[in-house]
């Protein structure tokens, strides 16, 4: 079964420091796509980031970046230099691959409240 | 440009009452969902469709209906409502099926 393990329930930070949102992920399968969402107060989700599960690079994207690394089953999320902006819920999801009809059962973690204090 | 739009933003039912959750989009887009959040659980998904006519369950599809008769429209239908039902309850819809785009949401309480 998939599963996505977010632990950090609730991270505080002051703005400007650095912080790192961990997502940990169980599959039985070899091709997966593993993303990254944002539900701000507003209430709304963000897509911020798609990965596939053959693409171990690193990626960078201004201020945000991320860290998969199939050996630990992670995928880690880091803000670089955070902003009273960011604060928000921050979701890891999971989904198989299927090719033929792009039909994508999203596997979401239970998120992470990102508190970002002036 | 209306998006994804849920009606009602706020629902109160009795144990055993039915009821069903609208959800419309205006961007034409073949993937529709939909999801339950709740505290500590993230969201989860009930059901979702591919296109009209194909729906498919997700992770918790017991005690909700679904039906797609048209691209546009993805009504989840509570057929005995139940006190676990408690949630809030997202529609989403897709052009790829990974960028969704989400109503405000149903907040539904089950007394």
């Amino acid at each position: 079964a998939q599963k996505v393990t977010q632990a950090q329930t609730e991270i505080s930070v002051v703005e400007k420091e650095d912080v790192t949102l961990d997502c940990v992920y169980e599959t039985r399968d070899t091709t997966y796509y593993l993303f990254w969402y944002k539900q701000p107060p507003s209430g709304e989700l963000v897509f911020l980031i798609r990965r596939n599960s053959f693409d171990e690079q690193n990626e960078i994207s201004g201020r945000y970046s991320w860290n998969f690394q199939k050996s630990t089953s992670s995928f880690n999320f880091t803000i670089t230099a955070s902003q009273v902006v960011d604060s928000a819920v921050y979701f890891c999801a999971l989904s198989e691959a299927r090719w033929m009809d792009s039909s994508y059962k999203l596997i979401f973690g239970s998120g992470t409240r990102l508190l970002v204090r002036p | 440009n209306a998006g994804v739009t849920q009606t009602p933003k706020f629902q109160v039912l009795k144990t055993g009452q039915s009821m069903t959750l609208q959800c419309a989009q205006d961007m034409n887009h073949e993937y529709m969902s939909w999801y339950r959040q709740d505290p500590g659980m993230g969201l989860r998904l009930i059901h979702y469709s591919v296109g009209a006519g194909i729906t498919d369950q997700g992770e918790v599809p017991n005690g909700y209906n679904v039906s797609r008769s048209t691209t546009e429209d993805f009504p989840l239908r509570l057929l005995s409502a139940a006190p676990s039902q408690t949630s809030v309850y997202f529609c989403a819809s897709s052009p790829n099926g990974w960028t969704l785009h989400f109503g405000n949401g149903t907040r539904l309480t089950v007394t």
